[in-house]
């Protein structure tokens, strides 16, 4: 079964530092990741996803994440926090059957001018 | 295009009402997902459908819940009598196909109270 663990429900930055938000999975097959964001009382938006191919993956809004299979490791980063970035952050695997979406905790992430 | 659309927004019923949540899809997405997303937590998976096959209903918490889809239209999530512990964020979400690695593009959400 498919699993997903965030470390740290909350992580706060100052602006123009570098964001990391750590994810690790668990998958009993080649895993297909995905990060969101939520934004307050809005629903989610993809950030970027990995599925096959080149491991480090750019997304939108400056984000990218790279996949590292010896890691079991999905961890997203930015190098320059803009108080835009203040959101709620969600790591998820894609299931086998059904092909839901397993998901993480989900990080807070927190931006001091 | 339009995004996922869902109604109400926020819903407030007394404990023991029966309650119904509407997700309207994106236009040719024949794959539609059902969430709930508790306060503080992640989502949960409910129930998905895939267009005119069965709906897997592994993710549905109890037989008080249930859901519709016509085709690959509008999708509906009845709550009968409602419990304190349904209170949650309703999320639906479509997808062009159900394969794994499809982006998955999710609604606002339909906040429930539970009094």
């Amino acid at each position: 079964a498919q699993s997903v663990t965030q470390l740290g429900s909350h992580v706060s930055v100052s602006e123009g530092a570098l964001v990391l938000l750590r994810c690790n999975y668990s998958s009993s097959v080649p895993p297909y990741l995905f990060w969101y964001v939520q934004y307050p009382n809005q629903g989610l938006q993809l950030l970027l996803k990995y599925t096959t191919g080149a491991t480090l993956v750019k997304g939108i809004n400056g984000f990218e994440a790279e996949f590292k299979k010896s890691e079991t490791s999905f961890h997203l980063t930015k190098p320059s926090a803009h108080m835009s970035d203040a959101a709620e952050y969600f790591c998820a695997v894609s299931d086998t059957r059904p092909q839901k979406l397993v998901f993480g905790q989900g990080t807070r992430l927190t931006i001091n001018p | 295009g339009a995004g996922v659309s869902q109604s109400p927004s926020n819903k407030v019923t007394e404990k023991g009402k029966d309650v119904e949540l509407r997700c309207d899809p994106i236009s040719g997405h024949t794959a539609l997902y059902w969430y709930r997303q508790r306060l503080g937590q992640g989502l949960e998976f409910l129930i998905y459908f895939q267009g005119n096959s069965a709906p897997d209903k592994s993710g549905l918490p109890s037989d008080r819940f249930s859901a519709e889809r016509t085709g690959e239209s509008v999708s509906t999530l009845t709550i009968q009598r409602t419990q304190q512990e349904d209170s949650a964020v309703y999320l639906c979400a479509s997808s062009l196909v159900a394969a794994r690695g499809e982006t998955q593009y999710f609604g606002p959400g339909t906040r429930l109270l539970v009094l």
